[in-house]
């Protein structure tokens, strides 16, 4: 069974630009949520889908977007990038909703703002 | 208000020896508690899930406990290896909603 998949795994870009992050879960899980790690703000949740409906979101701003596609496949959405944007964003998948199950991380996309 | 604090926030050890990190919740109503190992440039790996009726729980040399009472966990790590340096990262659900909640982790350096 494939594991996670996140792309690209690492991407430079400057401020004011905007990036989409990709992630494609287990097959058979349809509750994709989204994470940014920085290191001195440890894992912060970003918004979770589940049957490519948003169900929770953190307290991020709305630059932040996301959206889940019918095969269970994410994208997130930043736009108008600021520094404070460099972060490692990780999704995780699992098969039922939030808290019922195991969350099974990617490898993550390791964003650099300049 | 919901919180997870761990302690330490950096630990050092030599190979061999043990270790415990803590992990205390405020979170209510509580869930289920788990324990993640992230190892540098990679996603967090599941180490231990436990529930609200589960004292203790062991996945080769980790063994978790969980004190429901005290709201209280730890991961204890026996005869530490040079591949258990990492960051563990203590996760607590909330249940209605199932609100995921993070420790900010603690960094393990295990040293020859």
């Amino acid at each position: 069974k494939a594991g996670v998949t996140q792309t690209p795994r690492y991407l430079i870009k400057t401020r004011g630009q905007q990036v989409t992050l990709s992630c494609s879960p287990i097959s058979g899980h349809r509750s994709v949520s989204w994470y940014q790690q920085t290191p001195g703000q440890g894992l912060q949740f970003l918004f979770e889908y589940f049957s490519e409906t948003q169900r929770n979101k953190g307290n991020f701003p709305g630059r932040f977007s996301g959206r889940q596609f019918s095969n269970s496949r994410s994208e997130m959405n930043v736009s108008t990038l600021e520094l404070g944007d460099s972060a490692l964003y990780l999704c995780a998948s699992q098969d039922q909703g939030a808290g019922a199950n195991v969350l099974t991380f990617g490898a993550g996309s390791r964003l650099t703002v300049l | 208000k919901n919180q997870v604090e761990q302690s330490p926030q950096s630990l050092i050890i030599l190979e061999g020896k043990n270790c415990t990190l803590q992990c205390n919740y405020t979170v209510s109503p509580f869930s289920n508690l788990r324990w993640y190992k992230q190892d540098t440039g990679r996603g967090p790996v599941s180490l231990t899930i436990m529930t609200f009726s589960e004292n203790t729980k062991s996945n080769g040399r980790y063994t978790a406990t969980l004190d429901a009472d005290t709201k209280q966990s730890s991961l204890h790590i026996t005869a530490s290896q040079l591949s258990d340096s990492a960051s563990y990262i203590c996760v607590v659900i909330r249940a209605g909603g199932f609100k995921t909640i993070f420790g900010a982790g603690t960094r393990l350096f295990v040293k020859a």
